[in-house]
């Protein structure tokens, strides 16, 4: 089945710094991979979401990379503020598929 | 529309016990499926279901039990609470099962001594 890898664990970045978070995935059929935010204390929510057909989406201040045949895609935040401040997870699925299968989570901290 | 939710917010149960956690969505979705979250390992899938009367088990399924008896419903059962269950749970719905946005409750935080 997919297995879904996420790093760093934690990251923290200064005020108007770029982050990026980094997955890898190892089912080569996943071909939608959505990121979501959890802030403390709340529910995960959708952020953004890239699928195959396409290398890079942008919405804002993030934006989400993928290289199919490395089997890796990235979260990149520009210009972080208070409000990144939050759990962010990717996750890997396609189609036919039962089941989204998510990484193990990335704590951003943005310092001011 | 209430989205998804959830009942309990909080619960503490004693080694032993069982329990009920409801879920409930009014989106109309045909897919719902149970997480935990513990620290450092992410959203973990117990169950989902891809419609009333389907159900099946995802990563975690042990100790824990479900049923989908209409489609805006998915209960998750402990049978006898362990310590290890200690976690929050989240319950999701989804219009689609692979590709689709999940839409989370707002979580049980469950404590078992």
């Amino acid at each position: 089945g997919e297995n879904v890898e996420q790093h760093p664990s934690t990251l923290s970045v200064q005020e108007g710094d770029s982050a990026v978070i980094k997955c890898t995935y190892s089912d080569s059929a996943s071909n939608y991979f959505p990121w979501y935010k959890q802030e403390l204390g709340k529910r995960p929510q959708l952020i953004i979401d890239i699928r195959s057909n396409v290398g890079e989406k942008k919405d804002q201040r993030i934006a989400v990379t993928l290289n199919k045949t490395a089997k890796h895609f990235s979260l990149h935040i520009t210009e972080t503020q208070p409000e990144d401040s939050a759990v962010y997870f990717c996750a890997a699925s396609w189609e036919g598929a039962q089941k989204l299968v998510f990484g193990q989570g990335t704590r951003l901290t943005i310092n001011p | 529309n209430a989205g998804v939710t959830q009942t309990p917010k909080f619960q503490v149960l004693k080694t032993g016990q069982s329990m009920t956690l409801q879920c409930a969505q009014d989106m109309n979705h045909e897919y719902m499926s149970w997480y935990r979250q513990d620290p450092g390992m992410g959203l973990r899938l117990i169950h989902y279901s891809v419609g009333a009367g389907i159900t099946d088990q995802g990563e975690v399924p042990n100790g824990y039990n479900v049923s989908r008896s209409t489609t805006e419903d998915f209960p998750l059962r402990l049978l006898s609470a362990a310590p290890s269950q200690t976690s929050v749970y989240f319950c999701a719905s989804s219009y689609s099962r692979g590709r689709g946005q999940r839409y989370f409750g707002p979580g049980t935080r469950l404590t078992v001594t």
